[in-house]
């Protein structure tokens, strides 16, 4: 089993642009949530999503849209890049143990 | 406003050495408290803790939850150069059914520990 992964790793976008990030996972968990690490904040949730087809906004969701629609994926989007959004993004699912979370490895964004 | 913090921000020892991390908290609804371990990637589970006085263990880690101070702590000892990553610490929340699993999170702790 792969457990969560997120493509791509790494990307350089220019102010104004946008792309989609991907996490898949295979274990069949319901809840699938977004964090961005920045240094010294810790990781501070973007959105998140308690079944396919249901997306709710978290600590700092401007900027940003979401979409689950296959339980296994869940798409991280930005439509405008800005430099403020350049991070480390995390994808991470919830398994059955309530609170215990299951993260990806991460994706390194810079937007010049 | 929920809040976690952490401390120290950062800690460098040698190999052998115990260290102490610490976790103290703030918010409306608590859960749970979690450690985890983040090396170069994703962070890895380490505890969760739930119930004050009662230490949670895993080879040379541990851990403690005081409730009624809002705080825990994490324990490692005799450390090695493996030991090196960042730890955090996080909170979960929630309200009953209505509870997605919410985890507000420290700042983290980087240790980095010599040979």
């Amino acid at each position: 089993n792969a457990g969560v992964t997120q493509t791509p790793k790494f990307r350089v976008l220019k102010t104004g642009q946008s792309m989609t990030l991907l996490c898949a996972q295979d274990m069949n968990h319901e809840y699938m949530y977004w964090y961005r690490q920045d240094p010294g904040m810790g990781l501070r949730l973007i959105h998140y999503s308690v079944g396919e087809g249901t997306t709710a906004k978290g600590e700092v969701p401007d900027g940003y849209n979401v979409s689950r629609l296959k339980k296994q994926n869940f798409l991280l989007g930005l439509e405008s890049a800005a430099p403020s959004q350049t991070s480390v993004y995390f994808c991470a699912t919830r398994a059955g143990t309530p609170y215990e979370q299951y993260f990806g490895p991460g994706t390194r964004l810079t937007v010049t | 406003e929920d809040k976690v913090v952490q401390s120290p921000l950062s800690l460098v020892v040698h190999e052998g050495d115990t260290v102490t991390l610490n976790c103290s908290y703030e918010v409306t609804n608590f859960r749970s408290l979690l450690w985890y371990k983040q090396e170069k990637k994703a962070p890895t589970f380490l505890f969760m803790l739930t119930s004050s006085g009662i230490e949670k263990k895993s080879g040379r880690l541990s851990s403690i939850l005081d409730k009624k101070e809002l705080f825990s702590i994490l324990n490692i000892t005799a450390t090695q150069t493996g030991d090196s990553a960042i730890y955090l610490c996080a909170v979960g929340e929630g309200a009953g059914g209505t509870s997605y699993g919410k985890l507000t999170f420290g700042q983290g702790t980087i240790l980095t520990v010599h040979p």
